[in-house]
């Protein structure tokens, strides 16, 4: 069965400080790759997402992630975080050609940065 | 544009009891995705809805069960409550069933005691 494993459960930071998040997941398939952030109070959303192509992707607020398709890691990365990036952090795989609403979650990093 | 929503915000069951859950999509979103997360861990995928029937199903026992509506608002009933059902109960819905983007609602906690 797939499964998405999040290393990291809490992060906490200094403002300015370079964020990497780790995510691995096992299946051997085609996946499509997701990060979605919880801000405190709010809903899940879209931070970025993969499909194909190039495997360095960019997504809101100066988020990135690399796909590496040898080591099945879908990293989460910012070079310099703010306060406002405290929040939740899931990672989501879904395998290619399923239905698209059957993603599989990691259990999320939850990240503290302080002012 | 009104995003997706959800009702009741909270709810506290007793355990053997039966509760259903609402959902109304973002508007022009025809596909509905159920998802329980448990305290501390990721959402788990329950079942997607798309004109109104079940089109994919998780993990989870028949007791758990949907509705989907022609104005695409949707239902998530669990019967037999036990314990374990206990968690964030969210709601995402797709402007298609082919599209890869989800739109969550806040979600329902559902405390059974």
């Amino acid at each position: 069965a797939q499964s998405v494993s999040q290393h990291n459960h809490h992060v906490i930071l200094s403002e300015a400080a370079s964020l990497e998040l780790g995510c691995n997941y096992s299946y051997g398939g085609t996946v499509n790759l997701f990060w979605y952030v919880q801000y405190p109070g709010q809903h899940l959303q879209l931070l970025l997402k993969y499909f194909s192509g190039d495997p360095l992707v960019k997504g809101i607020k100066g988020f990135e992630a690399e796909f590496i398709k040898s080591k099945f890691s879908f990293n989460l990365r910012k070079p310099s975080v703010q306060w406002s990036d405290t929040a939740e952090y899931f990672c989501a795989v879904l395998l290619v050609g399923t239905n698209a609403g059957k993603s599989t979650f990691g259990d999320g990093t939850t990240l503290t940065v302080k002012p | 544009e009104t995003g997706v929503t959800q009702s009741p915000t909270h709810l506290i069951k007793t355990r053997g009891q039966q509760v259903t859950l609402r959902c109304s999509s973002q508007s022009g979103h025809n596909t509905v995705s159920w998802y329980q997360q448990a305290l501390g861990q990721g959402p788990q995928f329950i079942f997607q809805y798309y004109r109104e029937e079940e089109n994919g199903r998780g993990n989870f026992p028949p007791r758990f069960s949907g509705l989907q509506f022609p104005n695409y608002s949707s239902e998530l009933n669990v019967n037999a409550l036990e314990l374990d059902d206990s968690a964030l109960y969210l709601c995402a819905s797709r402007i298609s069933v082919n599209s890869y983007e989800q739109y969550f609602g806040p979600g329902t906690r559902l405390t059974v005691t």
